[in-house]
């Protein structure tokens, strides 16, 4: 079975601070990653997706994400937070089987003024 | 084009009671998926429908069903409800084969008393 980790379910950071959500996936075979935003009261919004053209990906709002082999990481950063940041984040997992993705349990990001 | 659209987007109902919950895709997508959404068990997946056949389909019991039209837009039914099924039902929309892009919509909050 698939499986995928978020460490940390609530990380708090300063405006202007760095952020930093990990995400640590098991698949046998390489997936398809993907990080997604939720605000309350919303469905799920993409901020990016790991397609294997580059380890490195870039996606909205500044956010970017690593993906790393030989960790099984897809860790999420952004250089700079923002007050509009603050949301719950979830790592997602595609296997080549279908549309069905995994889902970690999620990070509550809070940004403090 | 327009997003994913579901409707209602809020329900209460009675335990005992059944509900149907309606997603319309993306214009041009033809795979459907539903993830429910609750506090303890995170984002779970309940099936997924590609022209109009189920093709994967989570560990969820028998209660909960679906089914895909022919223009894509997608039904979920859940008969006999439990206090257990309050959950937000998010639907996600892609345009075709594995590995691709989820578009989720905002989401149907239902409420089971």
């Amino acid at each position: 079975a698939q499986s995928v980790t978020q460490l940390g379910s609530h990380v708090s950071v300063s405006e202007g601070a760095l952020v930093l959500l990990r995400c640590n996936y098991s698949s046998s075979v390489p997936p398809y990653l993907f990080w997604y935003v939720q605000y309350p009261n919303q469905g799920l919004q993409l901020l990016l997706k790991y397609t294997s053209a580059a380890t490195l990906v870039k996606g909205i709002n500044g956010f970017e994400a690593e993906f790393k082999k030989s960790e099984t990481s897809f860790h999420l950063t952004k250089p700079s937070a923002h007050m509009r940041d603050a949301a719950e984040y979830f790592c997602a997992v595609s296997l080549n089987q279908g549309n069905q993705f995994y889902f970690g349990t999620g990070t509550s990001l809070t940004v403090i003024p | 084009k327009a997003g994913v659209t579901q409707t209602p987007r809020y329900l209460i109902k009675t335990r005992g009671q059944q509900v149907t919950l309606s997603c319309s895709p993306i214009s041009g997508h033809r795979s459907v998926s539903w993830y429910q959404q609750t506090p303890g068990q995170g984002l779970q997946f309940l099936f997924e429908y590609f022209s109009e056949t189920q093709r994967n389909k989570g560990n969820f019991p028998g209660r909960f069903s679906g089914r895909q039209f022919s223009n894509s837009r997608s039904e979920m039914n859940v008969s006999t409800l439990e206090l257990g099924d309050s959950a937000l039902y998010l639907c996600a929309s892609s345009p075709r084969s594995s590995g691709e892009t989820q578009y989720f919509g905002p989401g149907t909050r239902l409420l089971v008393l």
